[in-house]
């Protein structure tokens, strides 16, 4: 079974400052991963998704993720974040096989970002 | 990328009333949709999977008389929530998937904010 553990519940940071928002999976097979971000009342947006190849991963929005099989995670990192950046973060997973199945999802992160 | 849309976006209703919540799959076949229920706060709870054509397969917990779920044709899937109670009250969110992706990629639709008076 693959599970997502978001270890940050909430993250404050100010403008301009640099953001990871840490993600954990557990799984016994290869995996895809995901980054999602959902804005207030509105369903989820993809920011990225790691498959396969380079670890390193760019999204949207200045986002971009590193997939670390050692250790198992894939944090999501933006050098300077604004004020629109503020919104609910969640992190899934899926095996390669798994097409047609749910994502498994972490319990979200809430990046808040003030002036 | 590919759009799903919901309808409506919210709703309000008196207790005891049905709701049906539709989630449309705009510019591609979903051969799979899936519904999710999210509590503020939270993350998204799988309430059920369903395969066009084929009954939906609900998780755990989830009642499926009171959550009736139809996916008909490869562009629509329609949840109705029977009798609703104020608990019913959440946000509800789709998502659709197709058999012709190379990886499990879903595009889900804005969501529904049901509200039970």
């Amino acid at each position: 079974a693959q599970s997502v553990t978001q270890l940050d519940s909430q993250v404050p940071v100010f403008e301009e400052a640099p953001v990871e928002l840490r993600c954990n999976y557990s799984s016994s097979v290869s995996v895809y991963l995901f980054w999602y971000v959902q804005y207030p009342n509105q369903g989820l947006q993809l920011l990225l998704k790691y498959l396969s190849g380079s670890t390193l991963v760019k999204g949207i929005n200045g986002f971009e993720a590193e997939f670390n099989k050692s250790q198992t995670s894939f944090h999501l990192r933006k050098p300077s974040v604004h004020i629109s950046d503020t919104a609910e973060y969640f992190c899934a997973v899926s095996g390669p096989n798994q097409a047609g199945t749910a994502l498994i999802f972490g319990k979200g992160t809430t990046l808040s970002v003030s002036s | 990328g590919a759009v799903v849309s919901q309808h409506p976006s919210w709703v309000i209703c008196k207790s005891g009333t049905s709701v049906k919540i539709e989630c449309r799959s705009l510019d591609f076949q979903a051969t799979t949709m899936f519904w999710y229920r999210q509590f503020p706060k939270q993350s998204l709870m799988l309430m059920a999977t369903s395969n066009e054509g084929s009954k939906a397969t609900y998780e755990q917990g989830v009642e499926k008389d009171k959550f009736l779920i139809n996916h008909a044709s490869l562009t629509l899937s329609t949840l109705t929530v029977t009798s609703a109670h104020p608990e019913d009250s959440s946000f509800y969110i789709c998502s659709a998937s197709s058999r012709t992706s190379s990886y499990n990629e879903q595009f889900f639709g804005p969501g529904t904010r049901l509200t039970v008076l």
